[in-house]
């Protein structure tokens, strides 16, 4: 079956260190897009791609980093410039905007 | 800029009473709106979708949404609440590339 994978489900930082969250689709997507959802904030965006090689900051890029080699994956990369990472990450992806698919998530916290 | 404003943070129904979520949007042409669906710890899922045509759409799960221009709505509806409906729901505006997601309404259900 066609759909997005995120991975870890669950991941644990140490103050000061890099983490990357994958997210994988196999839907033929072109746009991919990162979300960082805070108990009553709803989801704000992070990054988004709309073809390989290219992106796009979101609302909160401050601290995160990207990459779209391949037009299938669309890894975040959590920086130690990320002060307040613990939040809940969503990859979503989507061919022609009438709706997203969403993965199913990865839960950050640091420890 | 685009924005969603979900003015109800938490709402409680009984089994089997109706139910409406309000959402109203700002969106500087016609909009695309969507409500999505979210269970504790997972992605969310589309609901049902507006992007023209009959104000009035249909969704999955027994859900529908009316689109009123004039007050810059729309509403989620259920004629009759089931315990499993209990999860958080979202409405979200977006055109071209991207979503801009409502902070979220957190439905329970009373049995």
């Amino acid at each position: 079956d066609g759909g997005i994978t995120q991975s870890p489900k669950y991941l644990f930082r140490k103050e000061g260190q890099n983490v990357t969250l994958s997210c994988e689709q196999n839907l033929n997507h072109d746009a991919m897009y990162w979300y960082r959802q805070d108990p009553g904030q709803g989801l704000r965006l992070i990054y988004y791609s709309q073809i390989v090689n290219d992106f796009q900051k979101g609302d909160i890029a401050e601290g995160y980093s990207v990459s779209r080699e391949k037009k299938e994956s669309f890894p975040l990369t959590v920086t130690s410039a990320q002060k307040n990472p613990t939040a809940f990450y969503l990859c979503a992806s989507t061919t022609d905007y009438y709706g997203y698919t969403f993965g199913s998530g990865t839960r950050l916290t640091v420890v | 800029a685009q924005s969603v404003t979900q003015p109800d943070i938490h709402i409680t129904v009984s089994e089997g009473a109706s139910l409406e979520l309000r959402c109203n949007y700002s969106y500087g042409a016609t909009p695309y709106l969507f409500w999505y669906v979210q269970s504790p710890g997972q992605g969310l899922q589309l609901l049902l979708k507006y992007f023209s045509g009959d104000t009035l759409v249909q969704g999955i799960k027994g859900f529908e949404a009316e689109f009123k221009r004039s007050q810059s709505s729309f509403n989620l509806r259920k004629p009759s609440v089931h315990w499993s409906d209990a999860a958080e729901y979202f409405c979200a505006v977006g055109g071209g590339n991207k979503l801009t997601f409502g902070t979220g309404t957190q439905l329970k259900v009373e049995l």
